[in-house]
């Protein structure tokens, strides 16, 4: 069966500082896979989303960037992060053409301090 | 541009009791898919239901349906005799060929 792994599960980050999350899938290959943030008491919001290796959408301008070095793993960093960049970061998957749930990994809780 | 809106921010239900959750979507194409997501405390979201915009029948899976009126483009959830563990955020989403379109949640409580 697929997984999908987020870590770390917990960060705490000064501004300005980098960030690196990382998301991994198991069990499939070739996933659509997608970053979103949730701000605290708010729904979800697409950042990015791949549907190969080296392709990456960008959905909303920021200083938060994504990279898919390898087919099931997903990277979200910053190079100086904001106080705007705290909340909870979602990583999903979905298996492509023709089927179109996405599954959702544990989350990521970011506090810029 | 595709929107979903989930009217009530907040409901409750006594436990063993069944309770709608609403969600109504705005789109002007016929073939799409609906979701239903969970967000218990843990904050990680699990898919509940979907539905297949070309069906007519209502998706169930366990305790749980859904009433999908295309015309009046709405998609309830039903949650039959509510256990403590169906307290979350329950999101409603819309997809087409772009990623998923998510509603601002609901917030369920069950009360024992």
């Amino acid at each position: 069966s697929q997984t999908i792994h987020q870590w770390p599960a917990t960060l705490v980050q000064p501004v300005g500082s980098p960030l690196s999350l990382e998301c991994t899938v198991e069990g499939t290959s070739n996933p659509n896979l997608y970053w979103y943030r949730q701000a605290a008491g708010r729904g979800l919001q697409l950042l990015f989303y791949s549907v190969g290796i080296g392709q990456i959408s960008s959905e909303v301008p920021q200083n938060l960037s994504a990279s898919r070095p390898q087919d099931r793993q997903f990277i979200l960093s910053s190079k100086k992060l904001l106080l705007s960049d705290s909340g909870f970061y979602l990583c999903a998957w979905s298996a492509g053409q023709g089927s179109y749930e996405q599954y959702f990994g544990p989350g990521t809780r970011l506090t810029v301090t | 541009a595709q929107t979903v809106t989930q009217s009530q921010p907040e409901m409750s239900v006594q436990e063993a009791e069944t309770v709608t959750l609403s969600c109504t979507y705005d789109t002007s194409e016929s073939d799409y898919y609906l979701f239903w997501y969970k967000q218990p405390p843990s904050r990680q979201m699990i898919l509940v239901i979907r539905q297949e915009a070309y069906k007519q029948q209502n998706a169930t899976e366990n305790r749980f349906s859904v009433n999908f009126q295309k015309a009046a483009k709405s998609f309830s959830l039903k949650i039959s005799d509510s256990q403590l563990g169906d307290a979350a955020m329950y999101f409603c989403a819309y997809i087409l060929v772009a990623p998923l379109v998510f509603g601002k949640g609901t917030r369920l409580s069950v009360i024992a």
